[in-house]
């Protein structure tokens, strides 16, 4: 079955590590995207890629950073200078930049003490 | 700016109870409008999308229209496995990106 997988589904680390966060779709899909989910708040776009080696930033890129040196892969890499990594992360991919519908994976939950 | 407010947050309906959840947008040129359905610890799954005024789809128990100014779900005599947060986006011209709004966190009851 196509789709998108996000490892690991739990990810506990200390302050002050780096961690980064897996992405795969097997969807064939050209532009790909990155949200962060808190309660009581709407996703928020940390950042998309359209085409691979290129991607840009969303409204909270800060203290975040991505590649996209594959079609397939997507990683993003939380870094110590995010003030509030805690945090359910999303990972999603669609097949233009027009108007297709955006097909998410089950999310990586960030836990950082 | 593109912006999306659901409404209501939370609704708990009687099993059979029909209702409907709001989606109010302002975009500038609307490309699409989504509905998705997310259960607790899950990623949105893609439910519907709506690109001009007047257009409605269903699937199930659901329906979905829009209007130039809002987007309503209709669930129709809902069972307990309707039970999610139903969230809502706009895509505006000449925008990569989707806008979210908070969601409405529906709960059928027994």
């Amino acid at each position: 079955d196509g789709g998108i997988t996000q490892s690991p589904k739990y990810l506990f680390r200390k302050e002050g590590q780096n961690v980064t966060l897996s992405c795969e779709q097997n969807l064939n899909h050209d532009a790909m995207y990155w949200y962060r989910q808190d309660p009581g708040q709407g996703l928020r776009l940390i950042y998309y890629s359209q085409i691979v080696n290129d991607f840009q930033k969303g409204d909270i890129a800060e203290g975040y950073s991505v590649s996209r040196e594959k079609k397939e892969s997507f990683p993003l890499t939380v870094t110590s200078a995010q003030k509030n990594p805690t945090a359910f992360y999303l990972c999603a991919s669609k097949r233009d930049s027009y108007n297709s519908p955006l097909h998410f994976g089950n999310g990586t939950r960030l836990t950082v003490t | 700016e593109d912006q999306v407010t659901q409404s209501p947050e939370a609704l708990r309906l009687q099993e059979g109870e029909s209702s409907s959840l709001n989606c109010s947008y302002t975009v500038s040129g609307l490309r699409g409008l989504f509905w998705y359905r997310q259960d607790p610890g899950k990623g949105p799954e893609f439910l519907f999308t709506l690109y001009s005024a007047g257009e409605e789809k269903e699937k199930e128990r659901l329906k979905a229209t829009l209007t130039k100014k809002e987007s309503f779900l209709h669930i129709t005599a809902p069972k307990p496995e309707d039970s999610a947060t139903y969230l809502c986006a706009v895509q505006g011209a000449g925008s990569y990106q989707l806008t979210f709004g908070k969601g409405t966190k529906l709960s059928v009851i027994p």
